[in-house]
């Protein structure tokens, strides 16, 4: 199967500071990615989806100005948590595919921790 | 709105034995399941997906699923179990009331095999 990568695999880092997180898919081209937050014993939520050359579509309820979502290339898309707080801290996991309805593969995720 | 629920947060099977794993789906259209495995602190992996065709769907690691459309079910099975299956199994839909195509994932199931 496709392999998609992420880094990095887990960072830690005060409150306050910007986070950057980076998507990429090593052997396909990613027409679309999508972002997920998982939080301990749960279930992955999707936060937003991006297209590569387009402005993200986040779902209800996450902030846009705080998750800022880049797909500059049909290989890497960026998640920046700006300003991070403790809240934030959680597992994010990203997911590319070739096409709106092919299959998604899914990154080995980022474990962030906002002290 | 489509919506898959997951109905055991944990399964204990002991090695060897067969294992079961449900899943119940809500779609307003023809479903597009998938199941998908995750090990601590590891992205997803893809076990199988059911798009059309046979009820019978079989997957990685020896992993098979049955479509039953009348039940609204699309249980994750196999007949016997390895310790090293134990794991976070997610049943998912596809959300086809969205224009990317993204997943809806059930809250998890956890996979305990004992030796």
């Amino acid at each position: 199967g496709a392999v998609v990568s992420q880094h990095p695999s887990w960072v830690i880092c005060k409150s306050g500071t910007s986070v950057k997180i980076e998507c990429r898919s090593l052997d396909f081209q990613a027409t679309t990615m999508f972002w997920y937050r998982q939080f301990p014993k749960q279930s992955l939520m999707l936060m937003a989806t991006s297209n590569e050359g387009s402005k993200a579509t986040y779902e209800q309820g996450v902030e846009k100005d705080k998750f800022l979502i880049n797909h500059a290339s049909l290989t890497l898309s960026t998640l920046t948590v700006t300003s991070a707080h403790p809240e934030d801290s959680s597992f994010y996991i990203c997911s590319a595919s070739s096409g709106t309805y092919n299959e998604q593969f899914f990154g080995p995720g980022t474990r962030l921790t906002v002290l | 709105a489509q919506s898959v629920a997951q109905p055991e947060d944990q399964v204990n099977v002991a090695e060897g034995n067969p294992l079961t794993v449900k899943c119940t789906y809500s779609v307003s259209g023809n479903p597009y399941l998938f199941w998908y495995v995750q090990y601590p602190n590891r992205g997803l992996q893809f076990l199988l997906k059911y798009i059309t065709g046979d009820n019978l769907v079989k997957g990685s690691y020896g992993f098979e699923a049955e479509f039953n459309k009348s039940q609204t079910s699309f249980h994750l099975k196999k007949p016997s179990a390895l310790v090293s299956d134990s794991a976070l199994y997610f049943c998912a839909v596809r959300d086809l009331g969205g224009s990317q195509g993204n997943l809806i994932f059930g809250k998890g199931t956890k996979l305990s095999v004992k030796p």
